[in-house]
C-alpha cells in the first residue's frame, strides 16, 4: 500500500496567516495517463470531509483562491493564505492513483 | 443540486450483518463510480469499496480487510448504491461515507456520513 505521510500533525496559526502541510506518499503518484491523483480535503467538526484541490493543483468549485495546491512525483504540498475563522478543521491528502486508496493521518489546523 | 445521503446505521453485535444504503440525485448516477469511505473513532479516514458503472461491467473492488465479508452493489434505476456487510467485527466500527468520483478524479461529493458500531 502506498504510505502518506502528512506533516505537521498539529497547526496553530493566527487568523490572516499562512500556512504550509506536507504530504509525502512511498512511491510516485503519477498514473499512467500522466495524471497525478492527489487530493486534498479538509474536514470541518461534524462534517464529511470537502474537496478543496483535486489532482494537485486544481482548485474545485467555490473553493476561494487562498488556497493553492503545489507538488508533483511524491512531495506534495497545500498552502493556505490570509487565514479565515472557516478554514478551521483537520486537512486530509488522499491519493488514487495505486489501490488501495489511501489517506495522510491528517493535519488539525486551530487558532494559536 | 447534487445529494448524497447515507442511511441504514446501527449498533450490531460481532458476528452479525448490516446493510447500508447511498441515494443520490443531482447528477447522471448511471455512469457515475461510487465509492465507500470509513472513518474511525481515532479519527482515520479509509477506502472500503468502489463500484464502478454498466459500461464497466459494475466492476468491484474492496480494501483488504473486507474482502468476502462486504459486498457493493448499485440501483442504477434508484440512483443508489449499497454495502452489505456481513460477519461484522469491532474494527468495522467507525462513520460509513458514500461519495462520488467526478470526472477530474476526485471525490467530489459525499454524503453526511451514517455511524456502525460493532459491539456486545
Amino acid at each position: 500500500d502506498v504510505l502518506m505521510t502528512q506533516t505537521p500533525v498539529s497547526l496553530p496559526v493566527s487568523l490572516g496567516g499562512q500556512v504550509s502541510i506536507s504530504c509525502r506518499s512511498s512511491q510516485s503518484l503519477v498514473y499512467s495517463d500522466g495524471y497525478t491523483y492527489l487530493h486534498w480535503y479538509l474536514q470541518k467538526p461534524g462534517q464529511s470531509p470537502q474537496l478543496l484541490i483535486y489532482r494537485v493543483s486544481n482548485r474545485f468549485s467555490g473553493v476561494p483562491d487562498r488556497f493553492s495546491g503545489s507538488g508533483s512525483g511524491t512531495d506534495f504540498t497545500l498552502r493556505i493564505s490570509r487565514v479565515e475563522p472557516e478554514d478551521l478543521g483537520v486537512y486530509y491528502c488522499l491519493q488514487s492513483t495505486h489501490f488501495p486508496l489511501t489517506f495522510g493521518s491528517g493535519t488539525k489546523l486551530e487558532i494559536k | 443540486e447534487v445529494q448524497v445521503l447515507e442511511s441504514g446505521g446501527g449498533l450490531v453485535q460481532p458476528g452479525n450483518s448490516l446493510k447500508l444504503s447511498c441515494a443520490t440525485s443531482g447528477f447522471t448516477f448511471s455512469i457515475a463510480w461510487m465509492y465507500w469511505y470509513r472513518q474511525f473513532p481515532e479519527k482515520r479516514l479509509e477506502w472500503v469499496a468502489r463500484i464502478k458503472a454498466k459500461s464497466n461491467n459494475y466492476a468491484t473492488d474492496y480494501t483488504e480487510s473486507v474482502k468476502g465479508r462486504f459486498t457493493i452493489s448499485r440501483d442504477d434505476s434508484k440512483s443508489s448504491i449499497y454495502l452489505q456487510m456481513n460477519n461484522l467485527k469491532e474494527e468495522d466500527t467507525a462513520i460509513y461515507y458514500c461519495a462520488r468520483r467526478g470526472g477530474t478524479g476526485a471525490f467530489d461529493y459525499w454524503g453526511q456520513g451514517v455511524m456502525v458500531t460493532v459491539s456486545s
